[in-house]
């Protein structure tokens, strides 16, 4: 069964802070894996898309890795800011299909 | 951003009524997409579309309906709402399906 775990639940650090988050995919074929932000009330929004050749791919403070090798993610923040508390969500993507499985995601929050 | 509009953003309605749910994009994307988000869930598909008047059923596609007539144009309809919908719903819209979506804000949707 197509599955994407996330961990952990949750996380709460301190700004100016660096953190990881990790995701574990079980998808296959495999298309690529996306990592979305998600804001209270709001929906969410792309941060990265890394296809299985892709490594690492940055977008400003965040960097995301990929090992496709052993169907795992992370989305390292760097120097955390109060704005970076939200819901931070893995998407993967199997191939030649517009179905994602998205993970439940986890909440950080972001304290001063 | 993409340029979506949910409405309406809130909606309080009793059981066994029709809800119909609007999505509009300004952007002119190809696919568009209905999810709904629940707690202790990641978010599921329940249909999306591939062009005017193309649609097919996702993951959770029970209880709910589609309809697209125009390309800006994306309507979810529970013909007879159940309290097993109260939800958080998200439309989203992408180019092409190897692409990151674009979200709207949601509508929260509860069914008494």
């Amino acid at each position: 069964k197509n599955q994407v775990e996330q961990s952990p639940q949750s996380l709460i650090i301190l700004e100016g802070k660096n953190c990881t988050l990790q995701c574990n995919y079980t998808v296959s074929p495999f298309s690529n894996l996306r990592w979305y932000k998600q804001d209270t009330g709001r929906g969410p929004v792309s941060l990265t898309i890394m296809t299985f050749s892709e490594n690492t791919k940055s977008n400003g403070r965040y960097t995301a890795t990929l090992d496709a090798d052993t169907k795992q993610s992370s989305l390292h923040i760097t120097a955390s800011q109060l704005s970076d508390s939200a819901s931070y969500i893995c998407v993967v993507s199997a191939q030649a299909g517009t179905a994602l499985i998205f993970g439940k995601g986890t909440t950080l929050s972001v304290s001063s | 951003d993409a340029g979506i509009t949910q409405s309406p953003r809130h909606k309080v309605t009793e059981t066994g009524t029709p809800v119909t749910l609007r999505c509009h994009q300004t952007e002119n994307h190809r696919y568009m997409y209905w999810y709904r988000q629940d707690p202790g869930h990641g978010l599921r598909l329940i249909h999306y579309s591939y062009g005017v008047k193309d649609t097919d059923k996702g993951e959770v596609s029970d209880g709910y309906s589609v309809s697209r007539s125009k390309t800006e144009d994306f309507l979810l309809t529970l013909e007879s709402a159940t309290s097993s919908q109260t939800s958080v719903y998200f439309c989203a819209t992408g180019q092409q399906t190897n692409q990151p979506q674009h979200f709207g804000d949601g509508t929260r949707l509860s069914i008494l």
